[in-house]
């Protein structure tokens, strides 16, 4: 089955710096990419995904880039703030499209903390 | 407002007993999935159901039980048979494949489950 692994487990910035947080996975078949946002004692919202048709998506401050060739993707956040402070997820699916429905494999999360 | 409601928010239960988990949702989606997360740890797939009255085993369901007799409902049982049952528990849904995203899984609040 799909593996992901997720890398830093933690990541200390300054305010304006930037963050990467990057993922790697071991299912060639992968073909969907989603990030995620967990706040303290809260769900995990989706942030940003990427598609395998496509080498890197942008969203204002957010990006990902996608690398199908080495199985990695990569999660940038530029200008940080403060409350971008939470937990960061990336996980990979081999079911989008078609007639299946994709089962996601988490990484193991990336505690991000944004100092003033 | 559109969204996945769980409930309880927090849940305390003696050693021995069952409880289920509520998990309900109004965006129409056929999928739904259940995930335990454990402090430090990603999500971990427990079941899904792609359709009403049908639902599957994911990489963690001994000691677990759900049913899908609605569209909007998907409740888990946490039985006694779970050795470890402290957790935080997810649920979460999706629209179904040929709908453009079908793998795209968005999140409830989440559950506090601890035993006693």
């Amino acid at each position: 089955g799909e593996n992901v692994e997720q890398h830093p487990s933690t990541l200390s910035v300054q305010e304006g710096d930037s963050a990467v947080i990057k993922c790697t996975y071991s299912d060639s078949a992968s073909n969907y990419f989603p990030w995620y946002k967990q706040e303290l004692g809260k769900g995990p919202q989706l942030i940003i995904d990427i598609r395998s048709n496509v080498g890197e998506k942008k969203d204002q401050r957010i990006a990902v880039t996608l690398n199908k060739t080495a199985k990695h993707f990569s999660l940038h956040i530029t200008e940080t703030q403060p409350e971008d402070s939470a937990v960061y997820f990336c996980a990979a699916s081999s079911g989008a499209g078609g007639t299946s429905y994709g089962k996601l494999t988490f990484g193991q999360g990336t505690i991000l903390t944004v100092h003033p | 407002d559109g969204g996945i409601t769980q409930s309880p928010k927090y849940l305390f239960r003696k050693e021995g007993q069952n409880v289920t988990l509520s998990c309900e949702q109004n965006l129409n989606h056929d999928a739904m999935y259940w995930y335990r997360q454990d402090p430090g740890q990603g999500l971990r797939l427990i079941y899904y159901s792609q359709i009403v009255n049908d639902f599957q085993k994911g990489d963690i369901a001994e000691g677990y039980s759900v049913s899908r007799e609605k569209k909007e409902s998907f409740p888990l049982t946490v039985t006694s048979a779970q050795k470890n049952p402290t957790a935080f528990y997810l649920c979460a849904s999706s629209d179904g494949p040929g709908q453009g995203h079908g793998d795209t899984q968005y999140f409830g609040p989440g559950t506090r489950l601890t035993v006693l």
